[in-house]
Parts: structure tokens; sequence; C-alpha cells
């Protein structure tokens, strides 16, 4: 069964740091590209970045306004995929979701499977 | 970025009604639009890819058409289950974009 289970998240203070890790289990890691996704309470759906697959050198993008402040990695002997936070601001707050991609019919990549995300809070 | 445009934001539909929502981009994304749903409390799931292509186990009652700004996700019989939001994205660029979401409710 295709899993992902994220953890890390909690409440951090403005200014602070914080690391989301999502284990991946059921499909082979670095095969899929894998994404982060989060969304603000009572908010829609923000795509924050992705890391692609081994055949693409697992690069990564970014939504521009995250950019130097959120950075994402894997961990291959883990079979994990992190998203780490940096200089948070209030308006961070949110459920954090890290989503498998893999390729449509046109082999673009879309994302196809979700883990339950964890909840991050940055409060004074 | 390439803007999605959700409409409308919400809507009333009875068990049994065809429901229709629509997404608008701001530039041609060709066939990359998928939909997702998702339920109160709980993490989305993914409906539809490469704008009419079902993603596993997700039953015929939904269809996805479209191509270039324009899209459908349409709902033959809605059925109890089927109330929640649902969001558009397109995978055609970086960033990777969301529609703002069309709530689907009893009436």
């Amino acid at each position: 069964e295709v899993q992902l289970v994220e953890s890390g998240g909690g409440l951090v203070q403005p200014g602070g740091s914080l690391r989301l890790s999502c284990a991946a289990s059921g499909f082979t890691f670095s095969d899929h590209y894998m994404d982060w996704v989060r969304q603000a309470p009572g908010k829609g759906l923000e795509w924050v970045g992705r890391s692609t697959n081994k055949d693409n050198s697992y690069t990564t993008e970014y939504t521009a306004s995250l950019k130097g402040r959120f950075s994402i990695s894997r961990d291959h002997s883990k079979n994990s995929l992190y998203l780490e936070m940096n200089s948070l601001k209030t308006e961070d707050t949110a459920v954090y979701y890290c989503v498998r991609a893999t390729p449509d019919r046109f082999y673009f990549y879309v994302m196809d499977v979700w883990g339950q995300g964890t909840t991050v809070t940055v409060s004074s | 970025d390439i803007q999605m445009t959700q409409s409308p934001s919400s809507l009333s539909a009875s068990v049994g009604d065809r429901v229709t929502i629509t997404c608008r981009a701001s530039q041609g994304i060709r066939n990359y639009l998928a939909w997702f749903q998702q339920k109160p409390g709980e993490a989305p799931k993914s409906l539809i890819s490469a704008t009419s292509s079902l993603q596993s186990g997700v039953p015929s009652k939904f269809s996805g058409s479209g191509s270039g700004t324009e899209f459908t996700l349409t709902i033959s019989s809605l059925q109890p289950e089927d109330f929640a939001t649902y969001y558009c994205q397109q995978y055609d660029s970086y960033p990777l974009t969301f529609g703002g979401g069309t709530k689907v409710e009893i009436k």
C-alpha cells in the first residue's frame, strides 16, 4: 500500500525554524517526483515546492515567495522527504501535505497520493 | 504565474443532481489540469489528471473535459459522499497553481 506519513509539525515562534519529514512507503521513492502543498486555516491549497526524481537529478522547484526560506531535500536511505523552513512567519501557519507525483498519460508529473498532513503553527 | 479561477465558489445541490464546476486558466495550459476533492478535516484526494483521466479507484460518475484555458468537472449524479470542496490545479508550468475551490453543499 502506498503511504505518506508526515511529521515534525508543531508550535514555533516567529523567526524560528522547523523541519518537516515525510516517510514514504509502498513505492519506489526514487522514481517519483514529490511535492509539498500547504493549506492555511480555512483557506485553499498552495503549492510550496517539488523535488524531481532520480532521472531528473532530484532538482527542486519552489514557489517564488518561499524560495530562500524553504528548502526541500530527500534521504534515500530512509525513503524520506523533508521540508526545512526558516525565518518562519505567522502567515506560514498551515497544514503541510506531502504529495507524490506520477506521470500522467502525457508523461507530465501530476499529484496522485497525499499524506494526512502535519500542522505548523507560527505564533508568539 | 498562471491564475486558476473556479466558478462557482460554492453551490447547493440535491442528491441525484448533475453538477458542473468550471475552471479557467489565465493562459493556455494544454491538457495539464488536475482535479482534487477535499472533505472537511481530511487530506485532498486526487480525482482526475490530464483533464479527463480518472485516477485509480475514482468512480465513473466523475468526468472532466476541456482544453487550453477552460475546463469542467462534472458529477453525473450527486451522492451524499460527494459533498466536499473541489479544487482544480494546473501543472503545465511552475509554479504549480490551484483554483480557489468550489464547495458543494447539500440543498
